[in-house]
C-alpha cells in the first residue's frame, strides 16, 4: 500500500484564488511528519510547512496551511491567494518514528496558476 | 540560512568517464542525503549520511559511490554509468535523526550519452 496518496494529478486555479492540494497517508507509527514541497520547473525542492504528528494545530507559515486531519490521515495543503509563481509540482511526504527514517514522497500534484 | 549548494549544475558524461558530484551545507546539519528524481516523478532515496557514516543505501549500483569527506561535505563519485542514469540529482541535508525536515540543493541534471 502506498504510504503517501496524491490523487490530483494536476490542478488549475485563477490568480488570487484558494486552492486545496489533496494528501493522504498511511502509518501504524505514532510519531510521524508531515511536509510539503514544492518543485518548480528550475528543478529545487523547496520546503515549505511541517506538520507534526502530535501538534495540536495546524500548521501554517505565510500563504499556505495545512489542514490536519488525524482521524481521516489527510495532511492537505491550502495556497491563500495564489500567484503565478506558485505554478510548480508540490510533493506531499512524512517521515516516521522518533529514530532514523527517510522521507516517503507522493507521487506530486502539477498546480497551474493561471492570471 | 537553508541553503544547500551542489555543483555543477548540470553535467553530460559518456559512459566511460569518471565524475563527481558535489553538495555543500553550512547548517550544522549531521545528516545528508543523496536522491534521484527521474521526470515526472517523485525523488528516490539513494544514499543517507548521519554524523559522516553511511547509513542507508538503498541498493544502488555499485557505479555510483558516495563520499562525505565532512560534516558539510557529500560528494557522489559516478563512474560507468548507463543512459537510464540521466536524471535529476538531488542533495538535502536535515538535523538529524528524528522527524526533521530535509533541505534540498538545487540539483544537479545529469545526462549520460
Amino acid at each position: 500500500a502506498q504510504k503517501i496518496t496524491q490523487t490530483q494529478p494536476g490542478m488549475f486555479v485563477q490568480e488570487k484564488e484558494a486552492v486545496t492540494l489533496d494528501c493522504t497517508y498511511d502509518t501504524s507509527d505514532p510519531s510521524y511528519g508531515l511536509f510539503w514541497y514544492k518543485q518548480p520547473s528550475s528543478g529545487e525542492m523547496i520546503f515549505l510547512i511541517y506538520q507534526g504528528s502530535y501538534d495540536q494545530q495546524n500548521a501554517t507559515e505565510g500563504r499556505y496551511s495545512l489542514n490536519f486531519q488525524k482521524a481521516r490521515k489527510s495532511a492537505n495543503l491550502v495556497i491563500s491567494a495564489s500567484q503565478l509563481g506558485d505554478s510548480a509540482m508540490y510533493f506531499c511526504a512524512m517521515r516516521e518514528g522518533t529514530g532514523y527514517s527517510t522521507l516517503t514522497f507522493g507521487k506530486g500534484t502539477m498546480l497551474l496558476v493561471s492570471p | 540560512d537553508t541553503e544547500v549548494t551542489q555543483t555543477p549544475k548540470h553535467l553530460v558524461m559518456g559512459m566511460t568517464n569518471k565524475k563527481s558530484l558535489k553538495c555543500e551545507q553550512h547548517m550544522g546539519h549531521r545528516a545528508m542525503y543523496w536522491y534521484k528524481q527521474k521526470a515526472k516523478k517523485p525523488p528516490e532515496l539513494m544514499f543517507v549520511y548521519s554524523y559522516e557514516k553511511l547509513s542507508i543505501n538503498e541498493s544502488v549500483p555499485s557505479r555510483f559511490s558516495p563520499e562525505c569527506p565532512n560534516s558539510s561535505l557529500l560528494n557522489l563519485h559516478l563512474h560507468a554509468l548507463q543512459p537510464e542514469d540521466s536524471a535529476l540529482y538531488l542533495c538535502a541535508s536535515s538535523q538529524g535523526e528524528g522527524v526533521y525536515e530535509q533541505y534540498f540543493g538545487p540539483g544537479t541534471r545529469l545526462t549520460v550519452t
